[in-house]
Formats: structure tokens, sequence, C-alpha cells
């Protein structure tokens, strides 16, 4: 079965540092695209970026450029997604995602994990 | 970037009856559109990509047409279990965007 599992939930202080990460198994993890969408509280989706593990080729959408880093360790067939200095506006649910076929550059997303929330409070 | 935009934001319609769905892009993204339903506290879940291909799984009252800048999604029969939120989503251009959802709810 194709599968993402997430890191699960994290309540964060705002100036600290978060790195979640996305277990894939079921499929090969170097041939296909792994993303990030984030879903702020009772908002819609924005797509922060996607990684190839195969040759770790990292695209980020211009809101997110420099603000999170996305990164995969093939040896564990796993996707992270970091922050260095939270910030409030950072609380949201956090999903991973896989491109539908492998290889494939232009393509829906799926299947999703199961979510991460992200709370940043003092 | 593209912006998709959805309409209506919310639907209101009876068990039984049809359902349209519109997104509408701020450019050409030729047939690189997908659509996902969310429930509440769940993660989305693909219901369609390259404008009108099914996903694994999906009921055949799900369809969707359209190329170019608008599109549709129609849900010919509304079943108790398509109550939920419909989202667009365009992966011709980087970055990929998503329309704002349109809530399908029991009229």
């Amino acid at each position: 079965e194709v599968q993402l599992v997430q890191s699960g939930a994290e309540v964060k202080k705002p100036g600290e540092s978060l790195k979640i990460s996305c277990k894939a198994s079921g499929f090969s993890f170097t041939k296909y695209w792994i993303g990030w969408v984030r879903q702020m509280p009772g908002k819609g989706l924005e797509c922060m970026g996607i990684i190839y593990p195969g040759d770790s080729d990292t695209r980020y959408s211009p809101s997110f450029e420099g603000q999170v880093t996305i990164s995969a360790d093939r040896s564990i067939s796993t996707a992270y997604l970091q922050w260095n200095s939270l910030k409030a506006s950072d609380t949201a649910m956090y999903y991973c995602v896989r491109h539908s076929n492998s290889g494939y550059l232009l393509d829906s997303f799926d299947p999703w994990g199961q979510g991460t929330l992200v709370t940043v409070s003092s | 970037e593209i912006v998709m935009t959805q309409s209506p934001a919310t639907l209101s319609v009876s068990p039984g009856e049809r359902a349209t769905l519109s997104c509408r892009a701020s450019l050409s993204i030729s047939s690189n559109l997908a659509w996902y339903q969310q429930k509440p506290g769940q993660a989305p879940r693909l219901l369609m990509y390259g404008t009108s291909t099914r996903a694994t799984g999906v009921p055949a009252r799900f369809s969707g047409s359209g190329s170019g800048t608008e599109f549709t999604l129609t849900i010919s029969s509304l079943q108790s279990e398509d109550f939920a939120v419909y989202y667009c989503h365009q992966y011709n251009n980087w970055p990929r965007t998503f329309g704002q959802g349109t809530k399908v709810e029991i009229k």
C-alpha cells in the first residue's frame, strides 16, 4: 500500500526551530516528486515546494522561498520540512504529498499524508 | 502566479440533485487541472486529474470537463458522503496553485 506517514503534532514558541517528517512506503521513493502543502486554520491549500529525492532537485514556491527548507533522506525514504525560526503565522496543518506518477513534474498530488499540525504560540 | 478562482464559494444542494462547481484559471493551463475533496478533519483526496480522469476508486457520478482557463466538476446525483469542500489545482505552471475551495452543503 502506498503511504505517507507524517510525524506528530508540534507546539512551539516563536523563534524556535522545527523539522517535521514524512515517511514514505509502498513505492520507490527516489522516483517520485514529494511536496509539502500548507493549510492555515479555516483556509485553503498552498503548495510550499517539491523535491525529487532521486537527485535532490528542489523547487520552492516564491511565498515560501527562504522561509523553509525541504529535504529528503533516500536511505530511510523520508522527506522533511524545516524552519529555523518559527513565527505565529506558521501555525497551520502541513501535508506531505506525492506526485501521482513516477518522474512526472506536471502532476497532481496523490496520495496525501495525514497532516502534521504545527502550533506556534508564546 | 496563476490565480485559480472557484465559484460559488458555497453550494447548497439536496441529496440526489446535481452539483456543478466551477474553476477559472487566470492563464491557460491546458488540461493540467486536478480536483480534490476534503472532509472535516481529513486530508484532501484526489478526485480528478488531467481535467477529466477520475482517480482510482472515485465513483462515476463525478465528472470533470474544460480546458484552457475554464473547468467544471459535476456531481450528477449527490450522496451524503459527497458533502465536503472541493478544491481545484493547476499543475501546469510553477508555483502550483489551488482555488479557494467550494463548500458543498446539504440544502
